[in-house]
C-alpha cells in the first residue's frame, strides 16, 4: 500500500545512547514532517523539510537532528537519548494543505 | 502562528447518542482546518477537513464538522455513536501553503458508554 513507513516500530534505548528513526513516503510529497506525541500533549512537531535540501525547527527541536536524504526519506536522529526523549514519534508527509498522510508510528522508550 | 484549543479532555456519551467536540483555532491568516482519529496504538486517520467553500464538512465514518470563521471554531459532531468511535481526536490547523506543517489540538478522547 502507498504511504509513510517507519522502521523500527519499537525502541529501547539507554541513557546517552543514539539512534535514527527512519522514514520513507512513496507518493512523491515534497514535504515530510517528524512529531512527537505525549499524553495529553498532542502531537508536537519536532522538524519539518518543506522540500527536498531544506529542513526547519519545530516546537520541540533540542535534543534532535533531521537529514532529508532524498525526495523520498527524512531521517530523525538522537545524539544523546534523555529519558524526557521517551515517546510515540510519527512521521508524515504532505503536498501542500492538500493531505498529510502519517505513518503508524515508533514507540521509544528511554531507560 | 496557529494554535489549536481542544475545549474537552474527555467526553463520555452513551452508544447511539448525539455528540460534539470542541475545537477552537487561533491565527492572524486564513486557515485549514483537519480533523483526525487515533484508535488504541495506532497511528493518526483523517475523519475530514475544510480548505475551502461550503462550510460544512462530511467526513468517514459519519462525522462532519462546521467551520465558523466568526467564532474561529470547527466542531466535530456525529448524530448517533457507537461503541467503535472509541477513540481519541485531535483538531489540527495549518496555514498559507501549508508546507510547515499541522498545528494540533490536545485530543479529545471519547467514551462510548454502553
Amino acid at each position: 500500500n502507498a504511504g509513510v513507513t517507519q522502521t523500527p516500530k519499537f525502541q529501547v534505548l539507554k541513557t546517552g545512547q543514539s539512534m535514527t528513526l527512519q522514514c520513507a513516503q512513496d507518493m512523491n510529497h515534497n514535504s515530510m514532517y517528524w512529531y512527537r506525541q505525549d499524553p495529553g500533549m498532542g502531537l508536537r512537531l519536532i522538524y519539518y523539510s518543506a522540500s527536498e535540501g531544506t529542513t526547519d525547527k519545530g516546537e520541540v527541536p533540542n535534543g534532535y537532528n533531521v537529514s532529508r536524504l532524498n525526495k523520498r526519506e527524512f531521517s530523525l536522529r538522537l545524539e544523546s537519548a534523555a529519558p524526557s526523549q521517551t515517546s510515540v514519534y510519527f512521521c508524515a508527509s504532505s503536498e501542500g494543505q492538500l493531505g498529510y498522510t502519517f505513518g503508524s508510528g515508533t514507540r521509544l522508550t528511554v531507560v | 502562528a496557529q494554535s489549536v484549543t481542544q475545549l474537552d479532555s474527555q467526553v463520555p456519551v452513551f452508544e447511539e447518542a448525539p455528540v460534539e467536540l470542541r475545537c477552537n483555532y487561533s491565527s492572524s491568516v486564513s486557515v485549514y482546518l483537519f480533523w483526525y482519529v487515533q484508535y488504541p496504538n495506532q497511528g493518526l486517520q483523517l475523519l475530514l477537513k475544510y480548505l475551502s467553500g461550503s462550510t460544512l464538512v462530511k467526513g468517514i465514518n459519519g462525522f462532519e464538522a462546521e467551520f465558523n470563521k466568526s467564532q474561529t471554531s470547527f466542531h466535530l459532531r456525529k448524530p448517533s455513536v457507537h461503541i467503535s468511535d472509541t477513540a481519541e481526536y485531535f483538531c489540527a490547523v495549518t496555514a498559507g501553503g501549508g508546507a510547515d506543517g499541522l498545528t494540533f489540538g490536545k485530543g479529545t478522547h471519547l467514551i462510548i458508554q454502553p
